[in-house]
Parts: C-alpha cells; structure tokens; sequence
C-alpha cells in the first residue's frame, strides 16, 4: 500500500531532550515536505526536499533541522525543543516538484513539549 | 477556555443537501490548486486538483471551480453525507516547489 509513515504518533517530552521525527514513503517520491498544524494557523511548511541532499526552509525553520540521506526517509530533527513547538507535524511527499503535484501525508505526529 | 483557533468557518448542512466550500487565493501567477479534506485525528488527504488553463473540474461527487478574474476557488460536493464532516483545505502553489495551505473551513453534515 502507497503510504507516507510517521514515527512516533504522540510524543510527550521536556525542554531541551533532543527528539527525532522519522517519516518515511514508499512511493518513490522525490519530494518530501514538513508541516505544522496549530489551531488558527492553518498548515505552515517547516522545511522540504526536492531531492536526496537537497533541502531549503519553508515558512517557519528555526528550532528545525532536516536530512535527506535516503529518498525515502525525512526525519525532522528537534536539537533542543521548546514549548512552543508544541503542535501537530505532518510529513508529505510528493513524485515531483512539491508546488505542482498532490501532496500524500502522514497520519500525523502530536508532540507536546513541557 | 476554547483555543480562538476552534473558531474555523463552519458550515452546517443537511445530509442530502450539496456543499459548497469557498477559498479565496491571493497570488495571481499561482497555477495549480488542490482541495484536501481533513477528519478528526488524520492527515490531510486529496480531494481534487485544477490547474488555472482549466475553470472547472469534476471527480465524483465533487467539482472544483476556479474563477482567475477574482482569485476565488470553490468545491462543490454533491448529495453531502455524513462521512463527508471534516475540515477542507484548499491549497495553492505560490512558486515552483510548494503549496501553501488556507486556513480551512468545516463541513459538518446532519442526518
């Protein structure tokens, strides 16, 4: 089954405990995108990838970081999480460039920091 | 107290009724549009899709408008039932390699 996957789905954790968020697909997609989602906000783009080692920030980047080692893997890395990164993060890809095609999501990641 | 951000436009309909979901867009050299639905706990997932050579497309149940002269886009669901309650999305591509998302509006369909 065509899927983009999210590792963990609810994560509770403190101020300053580095965390990692995987993502993985198995469509072959070139194109890997991070999202959050909080309340009033809508869904802002954190950071994408066109390709394997290519990555550029989206809307809000900062206290983010992103490899794309492997075509199918997109973690998003958290060094030193703060509360208000509490939000719910979407991983999505897409076969080509992210502006032009269907965006496939993740089921979503719900982290709570404290 | 409710987070201001529950406060999403919500419409209500009947079940039967047809739905129609309005976006406004803001850039004009934006050429492609997607609609995402959204249920309770989920990740977004494809409705339809139009690029701006097009004004209308149609999947099942469903029809995307797209009027250039205004930057409005609207889907149009037809014979609206209740698994259809959930938060759409439209969403455009404002350059090569992204789309940014509106903030959503929510269908709630009564039996």
């Amino acid at each position: 089954e065509a899927q983009v996957t999210q590792n963990p789905r609810y994560l509770i954790t403190v101020t300053g405990k580095k965390l990692t968020v995987t993502c993985s697909q198995n469509m072959n997609h070139e194109y890997m995108s991070w999202y959050r989602q909080d309340p009033g906000l809508g869904l802002r783009q954190i950071y994408y990838s066109m390709n394997v080692e290519v990555t550029d920030k989206g809307d809000v980047p900062e206290g983010y970081k992103v490899s794309r080692k492997e075509k199918r893997n997109f973690p998003l890395i958290l060094e030193s999480p703060s509360p208000n990164q509490t939000s719910l993060y979407f991983c999505a890809s897409s076969y080509s460039t992210g502006g032009d095609y269907e965006q496939y999501f993740g089921p979503g990641t719900r982290l709570t920091v404290t | 107290g409710e987070s201001v951000g529950l406060h999403l436009p919500t419409l209500s309909v009947q079940e039967g009724d047809n739905s129609i979901i309005n976006c406004a867009y803001s850039n004009s050299a934006s050429d492609y549009f997607i609609w995402y639905k959204q249920e309770s706990g989920k990740g977004p997932q494809f409705i339809i899709d139009i690029r701006s050579n097009m004004d209308k497309r149609q999947g099942q149940r469903v029809t995307v408008l797209l009027n250039k002269t205004v930057k409005h886009l609207s889907l149009q669901i037809a014979a609206t039932q209740p698994g259809d309650s959930a938060v759409y999305f439209c969403a455009e591509n404002k350059g090569y390699s992204t789309l940014t998302f509106g903030k959503g509006t929510m269908l709630l369909v009564s039996p």
